[in-house]
């Protein structure tokens, strides 16, 4: 089945470490964007990318950064992890044509803690 | 700026007992509202997208149906595996990306 999958589902960093977080798609859409999720919030989008285009929230902290080397995979990196980065980070794909952005589907998440 | 708000934050139903979920949304040039389930510890499942208003979808036991102000998600004789949050999200013309309400917590008890 064509799916999102994440990796790993759960992470657990040390204050200041920096942490990789992996997503990759079977669906070949052409978006994929990050969220973070903290409990009983609401997703806030960190970035995403338009094929090889790299778009950043003007709110995404310095310290989050992500490479898309292919159209199946995406990384996120936290590059020295805080106490408030500890959140379930999702990754999701979409597929956009002709000017219209379809749904989104997600991954099943990786849950970040920051000891 | 684009807003998103859900109501109820929590929803406790007896199993068979039917009500609706509301997303009321302000954006600038609607081009999409979506609905997804997301359950504990895991990402957001898709249900449905709206285009414009008037449009309704039907999944089992789940209807969702826009106006141009808010829409409803309809839980029609519930079941305890309907329990999870419920999240509506919206696209405006002039952005890629969603902007999520905080989700209502749906909890079904048999």
């Amino acid at each position: 089945d064509a799916m999102v999958i994440q990796n790993p589902r759960y992470q657990v960093t040390q204050f200041g470490k920096p942490v990789t977080l992996s997503c990759s798609q079977t669906l070949n859409h052409n978006v994929m964007y990050w969220y973070q999720q903290k409990s009983s919030q609401a997703p806030k989008l960190l970035f995403h990318y338009y094929d090889k285009d790299f778009n950043n929230e003007a709110d995404t902290p310095d310290n989050f950064q992500s490479r898309r080397p292919n159209t199946s995979f995406c990384f996120l990196d936290i590059r020295s992890p805080g106490l408030g980065d500890a959140a379930m980070y999702l990754c999701a794909t979409s597929r956009a044509t002709g000017g219209r952005y379809n749904e989104q589907f997600f991954g099943p998440g990786t849950r970040l803690t920051v000891l | 700026e684009d807003q998103v708000t859900q109501s109820p934050e929590a929803l406790r139903l007896q199993e068979g007992e039917s009500s609706s979920l509301n997303c009321s949304y302000t954006v600038s040039g609607l081009r999409g509202l979506f609905w997804y389930r997301q359950d504990p510890g895991k990402g957001p499942e898709f249900l449905f997208t709206l285009y414009s208003a008037g449009e309704e979808k039907e999944k089992e036991r789940l209807k969702a149906t826009l106006t141009k102000k808010e829409s409803f998600l309809h839980i029609t004789a519930p079941k305890p595996e309907d329990s999870a949050t419920y999240l509506c999200a919206v696209k405006n013309t002039g952005r890629r990306a969603l902007t999520f309400g905080s989700g209502t917590r749906l909890q079904v008890q048999p």
